[in-house]
């Protein structure tokens, strides 16, 4: 039944090593979503696709880019991770139609940078 | 600024006991507004969601929510608190927009815990 899923759930790398997460749908949905939630701290945006237009966030690193190459499937790349960027990773997904549609999250990918 | 506000950081409950969370909000019109639940190492599950029309709204897992558009609020409720509601609460507003896609603002967020 899970809709919008995350992999892997936990994901372990090396300071500097790239590293990608990845988000499927089976929701059909065409607004994708990727935040970085810190421990105790509420989500933060770092960009967004609609449909194939990707949405950058102006406070997101560079180190931080996404793919889509369809609508169901969105990866998270990190090109250089720092120790700064150990978080939970959200996915989340949404249909602009109705425009009042509350978005779908996956359960997360925790990464840890040794 | 706009802001979202969850004045509680965190609080805690006796099982049985009755539920009160506060959100408020600071945007010119009535944005949309949503509670979301989070259980440790999960994703965000939605609870509620107001758009529009009456101001009491129904969610899943017994919680209803109420919108004040008098005090900027969009409190969540609970009669009787279970022991599996200890989790952090996210009070989400979407700005009203003419765009057809939208960016969320989330609240600081409240933790409850529960004494069993």
């Amino acid at each position: 039944d899970a809709m919008v899923i995350q992999n892997p759930r936990y994901q372990v790398t090396q300071f500097g090593k790239p590293v990608t997460l990845s988000c499927s749908q089976t929701l059909n949905h065409n607004v994708m979503y990727w935040y970085q939630q810190k421990s105790s701290q509420a989500p933060k945006l770092l960009f967004h696709y609609y449909d194939k237009d990707f949405n950058n966030e102006a406070d997101t690193p560079d180190n931080f880019q996404s793919r889509r190459p369809n609508t169901s499937f969105c990866f998270l790349d990190i090109r250089s991770p720092g120790l700064g960027d150990a978080a939970m990773y959200l996915c989340a997904t949404k249909s602009d139609i109705p425009n009042n549609q509350p978005q779908h999250f996956g359960d997360g990918t925790r990464l840890s940078i040794l | 600024a706009q802001s979202v506000t969850q004045p509680d950081i965190h609080i805690t409950v006796s099982e049985g006991a009755s539920l009160e969370l506060r959100c408020n909000y600071s945007y010119g019109a009535t944005p949309y507004l949503f509670w979301y639940v989070q259980s440790p190492g999960q994703g965000l599950q939605l609870l509620l969601k107001y758009f529009s029309g009456d101001t009491l709204v129904q969610g899943i897992k017994g919680f209803e929510a109420e919108f004040k558009r008098s005090q900027s609020s969009f409190n969540l409720r609970k009669p009787s608190v279970h022991w599996s509601d200890a989790a952090e609460y996210f009070c989400a507003v979407v700005p009203w927009k003419k765009t057809s896609y939208d960016k969320v603002i989330f609240g600081p967020g409240t933790s409850l815990s529960v004494i069993p």
